[in-house]
């Protein structure tokens, strides 16, 4: 059974810069893996914010962004801002049509 | 813009059926292939089922293999999930979402399902 690791947790003063990562259970990440980034607040449906590594979506503030980062998949989120206090998810293509969702890193701005 | 609508979560009994649907408008529905992602109370996300543009090809997460069928009626832009045999760990609020490339991009509001007696 693949698991895509995350944070559980990470603390962020306003301003400043943060970096989530998102593994492998076993083996590493690649740009192979299409790794993309959502965001999402308690109640409220997800919103995408990266995919294919480093394509951010439409709309999405230049504040963030992806990258791999030694053997993991990489969001930065630089200058943070109070409305970025929420949950993070990232997400790994398989292949053959199978897409695997991290375990999700709660981001707190403070 | 784009604009997803999912209908049809409610209250089941275990064992039991129910068929979701996802209205899309605003878009090329038949162009594009097409995720359902459902999240637990007060839990993580996870990856359901996905169906491409023509429905020639369908994928699904073995936690629902043999349970869900995922299916698109690209003359009425709309976007199926068939769930049988319901249990306690299928209780969740289910999103469509818009494929693009290899990831979710646009997003439904989601509808809850609970499986309870």
């Amino acid at each position: 059974q693949t698991v895509v690791t995350q944070e559980p947790s990470f603390s962020v003063s306003p301003g400043g810069t943060v970096t989530l990562t998102c593994g492998l259970s076993s083996g590493s990440v690649s740009t192979s893996y299409y790794p993309s980034w959502y965001q999402q607040t308690p109640g409220q449906a997800p919103r995408t914010l990266i995919y294919s590594t480093k394509t951010r979506s439409s709309g999405v503030p230049d504040r963030f962004s992806g990258s791999i980062l030694g053997n993991k998949a990489a969001l930065t989120i630089t200058g943070a801002q109070a409305e970025d206090e929420c949950d993070y998810y990232c997400v790994l293509y398989m292949g053959s049509g199978i897409y695997v969702f991290g375990t999700g890193t709660k981001v707190t701005v403070l | 813009q784009v604009q997803l609508v999912e209908s049809g979560g409610g209250v089941v009994q275990p064992g039991g059926s129910l068929r979701l649907s996802c209205a899309a408008s605003g878009f090329t529905f038949s162009s594009t292939t097409m995720h359902w992602v459902r999240q637990t109370p007060g839990k993580g996300l996870e990856w359901v089922a996905l169906m491409s543009h023509d429905g020639s090809n369908k994928y699904d997460a073995d936690s629902v293999k043999g349970r869900f069928t995922i299916s698109r009626d690209n003359s009425k832009n709309t976007l199926y999930l068939q769930m049988n045999s319901l249990g306690a760990e299928d209780t969740a609020v289910y999103y469509c979402a818009t494929g693009v490339e290899t990831a979710m991009v646009d997003w439904g509001q989601g509808t809850l399902v609970t499986v309870s007696s």
